[in-house]
C-alpha cells in the first residue's frame, strides 16, 4: 500500500530536549516536505527536499533541521525544542513539486 | 508573495449542496487542489484541476476555475454528515521560488442532519 508513515503520532517533550520525527515513503517519490499546522494559520512549509542530499528552507524553518540521506526517508529534527514549536506536523511526498502530495497521518508535538 | 484565501467556516444541512470558495494570487499556478482533512487525520487529496481547465466533475464534486479572477470553488452535491471536515485549497507555486504547495487556511464544513 502506497503510504507516508510518520512516527511518533504523539509526543510530549520538555524544552531543550532534542527530538526527531521520522518520515518514510514507499512510492519512490523525489519530493518530500514538512509542514506544521496551527489553528488559524493553516499549513506552513518548514523544509522541503527535491531529491537525495538536496534540501531547502520553506516558510518557517527556524528551529528545525532536516536531512535526506536516502530517497525514502526525510526526518525532521528539533535540536532544542521550545513551546512555540508545539504544533501538528505533517510530512508529505510527491513525484515532483507540482503533482499530488501524499500526506502522513501527522505528529502532534507538545513542548512543555 | 503568493497567497491563498478561503473562508474559515461553512455550515449546511444534510442533502443540500455545499460550495467552498478560494482565491489565489499566483497566476502561474499549474495545478490547483482540494484536500480534505477529517478530525485526527492527515490531508487527503479530493480532486485537482489543471490550470487550463474551467471545470472538472467527479461524482458529487464539481470544481470550477475562473482563471481571470483567480477564483476556485468546490461544490459538493447532496452533502452528507460524512463530508464534515476541513477543506483546504492549494496551488502549486508554478512561478514561486520554491514551487511548493501553497495552502489556504482551510474551510471547516459542518453538516447538520
Amino acid at each position: 500500500e502506497a503510504q507516508v508513515t510518520q512516527n511518533p503520532r504523539y509526543l510530549i517533550t520538555v524544552t531543550g530536549k532534542k527530538l526527531t520525527v521520522t518520515c518514510s515513503q514507499n512510492m519512490n517519490h523525489e519530493y518530500m516536505s514538512w509542514y506544521r499546522q496551527d489553528p488559524g494559520l493553516g499549513l506552513r512549509q518548514i523544509y522541503y527536499s527535491m531529491n537525495v542530499e538536496v534540501t531547502d528552507k520553506g516558510d518557517v524553518p527556524e528551529g528545525y533541521k532536516v536531512s535526506r540521506k536516502e530517497k525514502r526517508n526525510f526526518p525532521l529534527i528539533l535540536e532544542s525544542p521550545s513551546p512555540n514549536q508545539t504544533s501538528l506536523y505533517f510530512c508529505a511526498s510527491s513525484l515532483d513539486r507540482y503533482t499530488e502530495a501524499f500526506f502522513g497521518q501527522g505528529t502532534r508535538l507538545t513542548v512543555v | 508573495g503568493e497567497d491563498v484565501e478561503q473562508s474559515l467556516f461553512l455550515s449546511v444541512r444534510e442533502g443540500d449542496s455545499s460550495v467552498i470558495n478560494c482565491t489565489y494570487t499566483d497566476s502561474s499556478s499549474t495545478y490547483l487542489y482540494w484536500y480534505k482533512q477529517e478530525p485526527g487525520a492527515g490531508l487527503q487529496l479530493l480532486t485537482y484541476i489543471f490550470s487550463n481547465m474551467d471545470m472538472k466533475q467527479d461524482q458529487r464534486l464539481t470544481v470550477l476555475l475562473n482563471k481571470k479572477d483567480k477564483h476556485l470553488s468546490l461544490r459538493i452535491a447532496d452533502t452528507q454528515t460524512g463530508d464534515s471536515a476541513i477543506y483546504f485549497c492549494a496551488e502549486s507555486g508554478g512561478g514561486g521560488s520554491q514551487g511548493n504547495l501553497i495552502f489556504g487556511k482551510g474551510t471547516k464544513l459542518s453538516v447538520k442532519p
